[in-house]
């Protein structure tokens, strides 16, 4: 196992509602990604973080936003939740520039919405 | 929409057998990255291919990238039932700092 946590397992909300999603880093990694899988698909980018500022972002909406804190450990908020919203959200921690660096996977959050 | 995509999206072989998988990506890379995933978890990193390079081994995995092609393939020797999950490619893209999954092979080895 990687020493990157993610919190919670599991969530079920509402359309319309928001949720946050937290992620630890594994010690030592400064950057943090955070990815969408949808059942029978590969992770999608969503943003990235490194040293507590946006550092790249995917093709989502305005409504996904992050934050990263001065340990490193990082939230995914989503806003005004859709359903095609329910997936899998994944982070991973890295040494900057995780397309030269091995990344960490955490475990996952399944959202469903509803 | 995805940068890679694997093929086949399903393989399934018996134990000993050798299973081979392959990504093209659409844009030019800096490198390439391999994932395994079991049963909707977290992914693990398996190996990683620069752009510069043209075939990289690590224990009973063997991949090999063509750029002119914009495709890489992973070969697992000797399959193991504990080798059954997801296999997904990764690339960075050349320019900004995004990272881009493929579609996944799922791969079943049969005891």
């Amino acid at each position: 196992e990687t020493g990157v946590t993610q919190s919670p397992t599991h969530l079920i909300k509402t359309r319309g509602q928001q949720v946050t999603l937290r992620c630890s880093s594994q010690s030592g990694h400064n950057t943090v990604s955070w990815y969408q899988q949808a059942l029978g698909q590969g992770p999608q980018f969503i943003f990235q973080y490194y040293r507590e500022e946006e550092n790249g972002r995917g093709n989502f909406p305005p409504r996904f936003s992050g934050l990263q804190f001065p340990n490193y450990s990082s939230e995914l908020n989503v806003n005004a939740l859709e359903l095609d919203d329910s997936a899998l959200y994944l982070c991973a921690s890295s040494l900057p520039n995780p397309g030269i660096h091995e990344q960490f996977f955490g475990p996952g959050t399944r959202l469903t919405v509803l | 929409s995805q940068q890679g995509e694997e093929d086949p999206q399903a393989l399934s072989i018996q134990e000993g057998e050798n299973a081979t998988m392959n990504c093209s990506y659409k844009t030019s890379i800096n490198n390439l990255q391999w994932y395994r995933q079991n049963s909707g978890r977290g992914l693990v990193h398996l190996i990683l291919i620069r752009s510069n390079e043209r075939e990289k081994h690590s224990g009973r995995l063997r991949v090999t990238l063509d750029t002119s092609k914009k495709s890489s393939s992973l070969l697992i020797t000797a399959s193991r039932a504990a080798d059954t999950a997801s296999y997904f490619c990764a690339t960075d893209a050349e320019t900004g700092n995004q990272f881009y999954f493929g579609t996944g092979t799922s791969l079943t080895v049969i005891p």
